[in-house]
């Protein structure tokens, strides 16, 4: 079954302590990204990538780091998290292309205490 | 600064009557839209989507109209069904680019 998966889909953690959240996607998509969804804000865009080894910014990239050096995997990486990061994740994929859909993971409920 | 903007939290419609949502943009380099559904506990959906080019696309139930001098978009559902209620996602996307602006979202509630 063609999927996004985000591991772990729920997390409670303390402020400072490094934290990873998994995405894998088996679409053999070139492009994958990153979002938070805040109340009244929508989803904004935090990292994505285009390729291996190609990743850039987007509009809310503070605090947190990404790598992708599978074609498959973008993990999302909080090395000091803090409660103002505290969020519903989701992990997007697509193939490159302006009108390719994106599909998202079920999301990352992450709570900093 | 809010580039897609969805004024309205939230959305109470009668089963099979037709629901509408609303979308307005503000940057006029976008130049595709698309909507999104989610239902809670997973992630967004796509649902349909609409070019610059077109003023109207249509997928069974779903349509969306685009007017572009009021960079105005709306999603109709007709007729609306229980199974529709969910938070729905309106989105942008500047030409050539992959990355998708979102706007706040819209909780439809369809009841019986």
């Amino acid at each position: 079954e063609a999927q996004v998966t985000q591991n772990p889909r729920y997390l409670i953690t303390v402020t400072g302590k490094k934290l990873t959240v998994t995405c894998s996607q088996n679409m053999n998509h070139e492009y994958m990204s990153w979002y938070r969804q805040d109340p009244g804000l929508g989803l904004r865009q935090i990292y994505y990538s285009m390729n291996v080894e190609v990743t850039d910014k987007g509009d809310v990239p503070e605090g947190y780091k990404v790598s992708r050096k599978e074609k498959r995997n973008f993990p999302l990486i909080l090395e000091s998290p803090s409660p103002n990061q505290t969020s519903l994740y989701f992990c997007a994929s697509s193939f490159l292309g302006a009108k390719e859909t994106q599909y998202f993971g079920p999301g990352t409920r992450l709570l900093v205490l | 600064d809010q580039q897609v903007k969805q004024n309205s939290p939230s959305l109470s419609v009668q089963e099979g009557r037709i629901s509408i949502l609303n979308c307005d943009y503000t940057n006029s380099m976008f130049d595709y839209f698309l909507w999104y559904k989610k239902y809670p506990a997973e992630g967004p959906t796509f649902l349909i989507s609409i070019s610059s080019i077109k003023d109207k696309n249509e997928d069974g139930r779903f349509t969306v109209f685009l007017n572009k001098s009021a960079k105005h978009l709306s999603l109709h559902i007709v007729p609306s069904q229980p199974g529709d209620s969910a938070v729905y996602f309106c989105a942008a996307r500047f030409q050539g680019a992959q990355k998708l602006v979102f706007g706040q979202g819209t909780r439809l509630t369809i009841n019986p």
